[in-house]
């Protein structure tokens, strides 16, 4: 089964700074890698999608990046912002199975 | 936009009561999910379905069943409510056919607490 780890849990950087989200995974076979947002008390929010043929995608100040050989994905935020600070959540497929496996989450604050 | 909604924000029950989470999408996704999620254990899929009348189990479906008698509506009943029930529950929807193919889109969720 797939298994989706995501270190630290928790992240706090004062605003402006760029920052890395890491999310690592230990079945390489896959279709696709998202990355999600939650802010407390709510749903997620999809914000990019990684199919397994492509290295990296981008959306404004995130970039997604994804090596599925060495079972990792990086989300970089630049610039953050006090409005970034939420939980990010990661999740991926496995070839096979009919539902995403997900991380537990990096909470993020970002500290005006 | 994607709409994906569920009828309570917040819910109590007592154990042993017959309890209904309902979710709606208005995007005439195929596939639709329920999750639960709880603190450092993240979310775990309950069940899902991929068309109307069709419904797989996922990693976590005891004590629990749906329904799905149209395509917008995906319902979660727990039976028989326990108190190791308590928790947040998710209701997402999408196209593809597979879980990965295309983003998932999420309701608020229900934060349902049994007595």
């Amino acid at each position: 089964k797939q298994e989706v780890t995501q270190i630290p849990a928790a992240l706090s950087v004062p605003e402006g700074e760029n920052l890395v989200l890491n999310c690592s995974f230990t079945d390489s076979a896959i279709y696709n890698l998202q990355w999600f947002r939650q802010d407390p008390g709510k749903g997620l929010t999809s914000l990019l999608l990684i199919q397994s043929s492509q290295r990296e995608q981008t959306s404004g100040r995130l970039n997604a990046s994804l090596d599925k050989s060495s079972g990792r994905s990086t989300l970089y935020i630049a610039a953050s912002q006090p409005g970034d600070s939420a939980t990010y959540l990661c999740a991926t497929d496995q070839t096979g199975a009919n539902n995403l496996f997900f991380g537990t989450g990096t909470r993020l604050t970002v500290i005006p | 936009d994607v709409k994906v909604t569920q009828s309570s924000r917040y819910l109590v029950k007592r154990t042993g009561e017959k309890v209904f989470l309902e979710c709606v999408q208005d995007m005439d996704h195929e596939n639709m999910f329920w999750y639960r999620q709880d603190p450092g254990l993240g979310l775990r899929l309950i069940y899902f379905s991929y068309d109307v009348k069709m419904k797989e189990k996922g990693d976590i479906p005891e004590g629990y069943s749906v329904s799905r008698e149209k395509k917008e509506r995906f319902s979660l009943i727990l039976e028989s409510a326990s108190t190791n029930q308590t928790s947040m529950y998710l209701c997402a929807s999408g196209e593809g056919s597979a879980a990965g193919d295309q983003p998932q889109h999420f309701g608020d969720g229900t934060r349902l607490s049994i007595l």
